[in-house]
C-alpha cells in the first residue's frame, strides 16, 4: 500500500515565477492537508481539502497561494511569483475520514522549495 | 488558542538507554488528541503514537509510550531502548475538536541524539 506521494522531492525557482507542488493521497483517502515547515520550526497548517472542495484554507496566505483538489488526479498547491521567503518544506498529508480528534494524518516526504 | 510547547531543543541519550522528550499543550477543547511525530535527517514526517484526551490508558507503541498528565497537561514521550535509527527530530502535534478538529498544531520539536 503506497503512502502519501510528493513530487517534486526538490523545486528550485527564481523570484517571480511560479511553483506547482502535487501530493497523491494514500490510496483509500479522499482527504488532503498542506503543511510549511520553515526552517527549524514546527510545522504549520495551510489548507485542508476534500475531492473538489476546499473545507479549510485559514492558514493559506492571502495573496499568491492557492490549492485544489480535482476529481481525478493529485491535489496542486500552486505559488505564484515566488519570493524568497516561499523557501521551506511543503508537506501533504491525508486521512481516510476528514475531522475528529482521534483521525490520524499521514505524511508524505514533503517538497523542499528554494527560491533564488 | 491552541498551543504546543517543546521545551528541550537538543536531547542525547546513550543507546540502549530510555529517554523522556517533553510536551505540554493549551487548550480549551474538552476533547482533543495529541500525536507524536519523527521526522529523520531525510526529511519524511513518520506518525508514531496517538493519545486521546478521554482516553484512560497512556498509549503504547512498541518502544514508544506516551506519559499522559491530563491535569499537568502534558504528553510525554517515552522512548525504551534507544537505538542509533532514533536519532531524528521529534514533533509534538495536537487536534482539538470542532472547528479545530482538521488541522494539527505543532510544537517547534525536540533534537534527539543517541550516542553508541
Amino acid at each position: 500500500n503506497a503512502g502519501v506521494m510528493q513530487n517534486p522531492r526538490h523545486l528550485v525557482r527564481r523570484r517571480g515565477q511560479e511553483a506547482r507542488l502535487r501530493c497523491s493521497p494514500m490510496k483509500g483517502h479522499s482527504h488532503v492537508y498542506w503543511y510549511r515547515q520553515l526552517p527549524e520550526e514546527g510545522l504549520k497548517f495551510m489548507v485542508y481539502l476534500q475531492k473538489e472542495n476546499i473545507i479549510d484554507e485559514s492558514g493559506m496566505p492571502k495573496e499568491r497561494f492557492s490549492a485544489e483538489f480535482p476529481k481525478e488526479g493529485p491535489s496542486i498547491l500552486r505559488i505564484q511569483q515566488v519570493v524568497r521567503g516561499d523557501s521551506a518544506a511543503y508537506f501533504c498529508a491525508s486521512s481516510p475520514v476528514g475531522g475528529g480528534v482521534q483521525e490520524t494524518q499521514y505524511f508524505g516526504p514533503g517538497t523542499r522549495l528554494l527560491v533564488l | 488558542a491552541q498551543k504546543i510547547t517543546q521545551t528541550q531543543p537538543g536531547m542525547f541519550v546513550q543507546e540502549k538507554e530510555a529517554v523522556t522528550l517533553d510536551c505540554t499543550y493549551d487548550t480549551s477543547d474538552p476533547s482533543y488528541g495529541l500525536f507524536w511525530y519523527k521526522q529523520p535527517s531525510s526529511g519524511e514526517m513518520i506518525f508514531l503514537i496517538y493519545q486521546g484526551s478521554y482516553d484512560q490508558q497512556n498509549a503504547t507503541e512498541g518502544r514508544y509510550s506516551l506519559n499522559f498528565q491530563k491535569a499537568r497537561k502534558s504528553a510525554n514521550l517515552v522512548i525504551s531502548a534507544s537505538q542509533l535509527g532514533d536519532s531524528a527530530m521529534y514533533f509534538c502535534a495536537m487536534k482539538g475538536d470542532g472547528g479545530n478538529n482538521r488541522k494539527l498544531i505543532w510544537g517547534l520539536g525536540t533534537s534527539l541524539a543517541v550516542n553508541p
